[in-house]
């Protein structure tokens, strides 16, 4: 069964806490992707990375960075977490097919909460 | 740039009762289609996807037809159940593209 794995299903922060979240997937997919998901707004992709190291900014960066030191793990920092990042993350992976995209496979989410 | 609309909920039915919810896309070239669905407190399951004009994608039940004359990807379903309860997400992945773009998802309620 293939497995997208995030540490935390829940998360408290405090406001200016660094804060990490972890995904690791067990399929040896190429693409890796956290979203965040909100009410009324769907999934609003933050970074995606299509390799080990290498990273492309989506529709929402600010105020987040990623690590992907080895294929099977991307990781989402908040450098200062605020309140207005408190949300629902998803960490989702794919691999890739040359002229057909393949569907993606998501971790459980992580809900974080910065108080 | 490529985008998804889908219609606004929550919709709620009766059990049994016939399921329609309405996708377009704004998209170059060809790209994949798919729905997700996400069941309560739980991440994203692909439900079905097509990746070809024509293509039909079905899954449990659930069916939906790649137009690309209307740029839609409508869901159905015949006969509703309690447990179709949740929120459905249409997306698409472009043909050049690695990530997927998702519509604002649709929470569909079923009561007994």
């Amino acid at each position: 069964d293939v497995k997208v794995t995030q540490s935390s299903r829940y998360l408290v922060k405090r406001t200016g806490e660094k804060v990490f979240l972890e995904c690791v997937q067990d399929m040896d997919h190429e693409n890796m992707f956290w979203y965040r998901q909100d009410p009324g707004l769907g999934l609003r992709l933050i970074y995606f990375s299509y390799d080990v190291k290498m990273k492309e900014k989506g529709d929402i960066p600010e105020g987040y960075s990623v690590s992907r030191e080895k294929k099977e793990r991307f990781s989402l920092i908040l450098e200062s977490a605020s309140t207005n990042q408190t949300s629902m993350y998803l960490c989702a992976s794919s691999s890739y097919s040359t002229g057909l995209n393949t569907e993606a496979f998501f971790g459980q989410g992580t809900r974080l909460t910065v108080v | 740039g490529d985008s998804v609309t889908q219609m606004e909920g929550p919709v709620t039915l009766s059990e049994e009762a016939f399921l329609t919810i309405n996708c377009t896309y704004t998209a170059t070239g060809y790209p994949s289609l798919f729905w997700y669905v996400q069941y309560p407190g739980e991440g994203l399951q692909l439900l079905l996807k097509a990746t070809k004009a024509d293509d039909k994608g079905s899954n449990k039940g659930f069916e939906a037809t790649y137009r690309k004359e209307t740029t839609s990807f409508h869901l159905e379903k015949g006969s509703v159940q309690v447990s179709d309860s949740a929120v459905y997400f249409c997306a698409l992945s472009g043909d050049s593209s690695y990530k997927l773009i998702f519509g604002s998802g649709t929470r569909l309620l079923v009561r007994p």
